[in-house]
């Protein structure tokens, strides 16, 4: 079974500074999801990344797969209270198997 | 846009009950889930169907069951609930991967807390 690592577990900053959480496997993957799930939902789709090296930005957040493709980042510039969430990644080894998550980072942006 | 429907927020059930856990999607979706969600543990499958009629174990599937007897609707089912059975049960759905070069997102329903005492 593939496993996918998150670092950190929580973060905890205030409104206003840039972060980075990290996914991380010994695996190769085809493809990998990055997910934020608000408190009392389900987690929704940011960001689908499939080749190795890739960027892909979305408004104040940058997604990257590692060349290798057993490894991406999520940075996040100037967060705002509105980012507070849970941030899943999520791989899928092959075309058309099933996604392993991570464990997730916990994220809190404080006014 | 795709919704996800789970027809509970919260259930309470006794130890021992049998507990039937539905979802329905409206997309016409060919894939769906049912994960359960622990603190520090992520997302884990346990069940998922590609078809109706069909039913694949994902990585936990002890101690439960599914049905989909029609394409909108997986039903998870815990034959005789357990106190290890407290958690957050989370459904999805998603095209069929030949609909994509890559697979296909999932679409999440906002998940049944369920407290098995």
């Amino acid at each position: 079974t593939q496993l996918l690592e998150q670092s950190p577990q929580f973060l905890s900053i205030q409104e206003g500074e840039n972060l980075t959480v990290y996914c991380n496997s010994s695996s190769v993957f085809s493809s990998l999801q990055w997910y934020r799930q608000e408190p009392g939902e389900g987690p929704v789709l940011l960001v689908t990344v499939v080749t190795g090296g890739e960027v892909k930005k979305l408004k104040r957040l940058t997604f990257q797969f590692g060349d290798a493709r057993k490894d991406s980042s999520l940075h996040i510039t100037a967060a705002q209270p509105g980012d507070t969430g849970l941030y899943l990644c999520a791989g899928a080894a092959d075309y058309g198997q099933n996604f392993v998550f991570g464990p997730g980072t916990r994220l809190s942006v404080l006014p | 846009d795709v919704k996800v429907t789970q027809s509970s927020r919260y259930l309470v059930k006794r130890t021992g009950e049998k507990v039937f856990l539905e979802c329905v999607q409206d997309m016409d979706h060919e894939n769906m889930f049912w994960y359960r969600q622990d603190p520090g543990l992520g997302l884990r499958l346990i069940y998922f169907s590609y078809d109706v009629k069909m039913k694949e174990k994902g990585d936990i599937p002890e101690g439960y069951s599914v049905s989909r007897e029609k394409k909108e609707r997986f039903s998870l089912i815990l034959e005789s609930a357990s106190t290890n059975q407290t958690s957050m049960y989370l459904c999805a759905s998603s095209l069929s991967a030949v609909a994509y070069s890559y697979n296909s997102p999932l679409h999440f329903g906002n998940g049944t807390r369920l407290t098995v005492t």
